[in-house]
Parts: structure tokens; C-alpha cells; sequence
């Protein structure tokens, strides 16, 4: 069945920087875009970014641009957020999620990696 | 970006009622509209893609319908385990935005 299973997270200070990976089984990671997606209290979903299957097509959301990089090693079937100059409403629930079909929607998730960023 | 909003925010029901959620979008984005479900201390589920494609293994008491700006998520008749918060999601364009929740409650 398909499993994605983030890590990385942890308490960081503002301006630090954090690596978030998302290692996938289940299913044929080099065919398949994915997504990260986090969750505040405060800003419900928020959308990231986006990475083709090949790496090739990249998109992010404005408050990340610049900030966090997305990646993917097809070899090791995992899924990457880098993510540099963090801030307090970085803080969030960060969770990978698997495309669907053409970069749409979201059809398996997994359980999510806590990113608090505090002095 | 496009906006979306969700009504009501939270809804009271029963078991077996027939409850109906509504998703506004701030522009025109076709038939490309998800939900999701998601329950405390999960990851959201897809329940409806395309405004209106039951996603694989979801029960058929969930429907989805609409296009343009005005969505809807249909639950027929409420089943315990539907209890949850619901988010609808554009696919229009980047970024992709979600509705900021409705929360399904018992009455």
C-alpha cells in the first residue's frame, strides 16, 4: 500500500535552517509528481510547493519562494523541502502528499512532521 | 492567488442526516475542485476531485457538485465516522489554495 513517511522536523530557531525529507513505498515514485502542503492553527492549509515526476517543472508559493527548496531522488524514492531563513509562521505541521494527476490534487498523504521555529 | 471560501464554518448534524457544505471561489475555475476530509490528528483525505469524481474507496454517500465559482459536498446520510472537518481545495492554477475548514459536529 502506499506510504509516505515524513521527517526531519524539530524545534529551530528563527533564521536556522531545517531539511524535511518524505520517503515513499508503495507505488512507483519516479512516476508521480508530489507536493508539500503544512498546517497552522492560524493559516489552516497552505500549499508549498510542487515537483514533477522528473524534477523538471517546480513551483512554489510566494511566502516560500526564495526560501525552501524543493527536490526528489528518484533512486531513493524520497522527497525533500530544504528549508532556510525560517521564520515564527513557518511553524507548522508539514505533511508530503502524492499528485493525483497533473499537479491538481493531493490523493495520499502522510502523517506529517511538526516544524516549530522559536527563540 | 485564488480565494476560497467555505460555508457554514461549523455545522451541527445527526446521524443520518443529509448535510450540504458550500465552497466559493474568487474567480471562474471550471470543474477543478476537490475535498477533503480530515479528522484530529490526521492527514487530510481526498474524498471528491474534480467537483464531482468519487476518489477510489470513499463511500457513495459523499457527492460532489458545481462548476465556475459555487461548489458543493453532499454527505446523504451522516455515519458517526463522519464527524470531521471538510476542506475544499482549487486546482485551477498555482498556487493551489484551500478553503479554511468546515467542522462537521454532533448535534
Amino acid at each position: 500500500q502506499v506510504q509516505l513517511v515524513e521527517s526531519g522536523g524539530g524545534v529551530v530557531q528563527p533564521g536556522r535552517s531545517l531539511r524535511l525529507s518524505c520517503a515513499a513505498s508503495g507505488f512507483t515514485f519516479s512516476t508521480f509528481a508530489m507536493h508539500w502542503v503544512r498546517q497552522s492553527p492560524g493559516k489552516g492549509l497552505e500549499w508549498l510547493a510542487f515537483i514533477w515526476h522528473d524534477g523538471n517543472n517546480i513551483y512554489y508559493a510566494d511566502s516560500v519562494k526564495g526560501r525552501f527548496t524543493i527536490s526528489r531522488d528518484n533512486s531513493k524514492n524520497t522527497l525533500y523541502l530544504q528549508m532556510n531563513s525560517l521564520r515564527a509562521e513557518d511553524t507548522a505541521m508539514y505533511y508530503c502528499a502524492r499528485d493525483l494527476g497533473k499537479g491538481r490534487y493531493f490523493d495520499y498523504w502522510g502523517r506529517g512532521t511538526p516544524v516549530t521555529v522559536s527563540s | 492567488d485564488i480565494q476560497m471560501t467555505q460555508s457554514p464554518s461549523s455545522v451541527f448534524a445527526s446521524v443520518g442526516d443529509r448535510v450540504t457544505i458550500t465552497c466559493r471561489a474568487s474567480q471562474g475555475i471550471g470543474s477543478l475542485l476537490a475535498w477533503y476530509q480530515q479528522k484530529p490528528g490526521k492527514a487530510p483525505n481526498l474524498l471528491i476531485y474534480s467537483a464531482s469524481s468519487l476518489q477510489s474507496g470513499v463511500p457513495s454517500r459523499f457527492s460532489g457538485s458545481g462548476s465556475g465559482r459555487d461548489f458543493t459536498l453532499t454527505i446523504s446520510s451522516l455515519q458517526p465516522e463522519d464527524f470531521a472537518t471538510y476542506f475544499c481545495q482549487q486546482a485551477n492554477s498555482f498556487p493551489r489554495t484551500f478553503g479554511q475548514g468546515t467542522k462537521l459536529e454532533i448535534k
